[in-house]
């Protein structure tokens, strides 16, 4: 089936930095590929997603960029906040005619005033 | 507003008992998941309904973990015995077309 790798975390930043959290995958063909956000105590919400080779999924100041050549969905903020930590999720597609997705391990992202 | 919701939010029990985990869907999704998310293992794609009808519930382990779908409103995951390693957060999810995109906000349970 396929698989996701994304950066241990946790990542610490101050407000206003910059963010990458990297995520590559392996696959089979080139499915969709998702980032989730999960805040503390709550489930996860679909944060973007990107359908095919060099889509830019985006949401509240969130962007990646599926790229094919290097099996990469990382995510980007130019401007992090507080409120942006949380624990943020890279997800494919399981593959092998199932449905579900698999989910990478989960970068906890913190952001210092 | 349409969530995904889960009850109970937190299950503490002894080990040996059942558990019985409820999720209502959003309304008009025709897929729901069951996730388990622990530190060690991440997320753990447990079993899926689509449209009702139970495709896959390959995640689970068969002799203690029951998953069913009564109604399009109802989904329950069921526990018996329960064991302290499954102790977990337990989520359900629904969607449309195999992608979960909605997730409750789970079922905390402790197994002593």
């Amino acid at each position: 089936g396929n698989s996701v790798t994304q950066m241990e975390g946790p990542v610490t930043l101050s407000e206003e930095a910059f963010l990458t959290i990297n995520c590559t995958y392996t696959a089979t063909g080139y499915p969709s590929l998702f980032w989730y956000v999960q805040y503390p105590g709550e489930g996860l919400q679909l944060l973007l997603k990107a359908t095919k080779a060099d889509d830019k999924g985006s949401n509240k100041g969130f962007e990646a960029t599926y790229r094919k050549e290097t099996t990469s969905f990382h995510l980007e903020k130019g401007s992090v906040q507080v409120s942006d930590s949380a624990v943020y999720f890279c997800a494919l597609p399981s593959g092998g005619g199932a449905d579900g997705l698999t989910f990478g391990k989960g970068t906890h992202l913190i952001i210092q005033p | 507003d349409a969530r995904v919701t889960q009850t109970p939010r937190d299950k503490v029990t002894e080990m040996g008992q059942e558990v019985t985990m409820r999720c209502q869907p959003i309304l008009g999704h025709n897929t729901v998941f069951w996730y388990r998310q622990t530190m060690m293992q991440g997320l753990e794609l447990l079993a899926y309904f689509r449209n009702r009808a139970p495709l896959d519930d390959s995640g689970m382990p068969k002799d203690r973990f029951s998953a069913e779908m009564p109604d399009a409103t109802l989904a329950t995951l069921k526990i018996q015995p329960s064991e302290p390693r499954d102790s977990a957060v337990y989520f359900c999810a629904s969607g449309f077309r195999g992608l979960a995109e909605f997730f409750g906000p789970g079922t905390r349970l402790t197994v002593l």
